[in-house]
């Protein structure tokens, strides 16, 4: 069975720190691993895909297929990043995708 | 507006009751995804169409739960008999193919009372 763990619910970091969301993920082949983000009264929405390998606001997430890791970075958080980042795998594609239960990310100034 | 808009945004229904629930995807998407989300928790798959025909509905989770989509834009949920445990939030998403980005709609909330 496929499944995605997001360790924290909840992740409190100063403006200007490095940020981490950590994301592992159980799956037999090779998947794909998505990062979505949902700003406050905003919809979800695409934040990056390992597959097209972009920094997007400055995120990176790299696929650790030996860890089974897909943890998303950010060398210098800001205010905005503030959100509900939810990390998610397919088998190909965005058919059938498998969400982690989010990690709440608040930015303190 | 050029976005997935879900109708209604809340919904409440009385237990045992007929409920249906509407996506608007945006122009142009062939594929349509509907996602279920209880509180506290990710959204979880329940069925995938691509045009007019389901791909993929391993996520529904028993015949209460029906979705159409006739003429390949428009879909609708359909939950039949509903329950307390059915309240969540429904997300419908859209996307060019299966391939490229999903766009998701604002969701309808669902209470059961």
């Amino acid at each position: 069975a496929q499944r995605v763990t997001q360790p924290e619910k909840l992740l409190s970091v100063f403006k200007g720190a490095p940020v981490e969301l950590k994301c592992n993920y159980s799956y037999s082949g090779s998947p794909e691993l998505f990062w979505y983000v949902q700003y406050s009264r905003q919809r979800l929405q695409l934040l990056l895909r390992h597959i097209s390998r972009e920094s997007i606001k400055g995120f990176t997430a790299d696929l650790n297929k030996g860890e089974t890791s897909f943890h998303l970075k950010k060398p210098f958080a800001q205010e905005e990043d503030s959100a509900m980042y939810y990390c998610a795998l397919s088998g190909s594609g965005n058919e059938k995708l498998t969400f982690g239960t989010g990690t709440r990310l608040t930015i303190i100034p | 507006g050029a976005g997935v808009s879900q109708t209604p945004s809340n919904k409440v229904t009385e237990k045992g009751k007929y409920v249906e629930l509407r996506c608007d995807p945006i122009s142009g998407h062939t594929a349509l995804y509907w996602y279920r989300q209880s509180l506290g928790q990710g959204p979880e798959f329940l069925i995938y169409f691509q045009g007019t025909g389901a791909a993929d509905d391993s996520g529904l989770p028993n015949d209460r739960f029906f979705a159409v989509r006739p003429e390949g834009s428009v879909s609708t949920l359909k939950i039949q008999r509903t329950e307390r445990g059915d309240s969540a939030v429904y997300l419908c998403a859209s996307s060019i193919d299966r391939n490229t980005e999903a766009f998701f709609g604002q969701g309808t909330r669902l209470t059961v009372v």
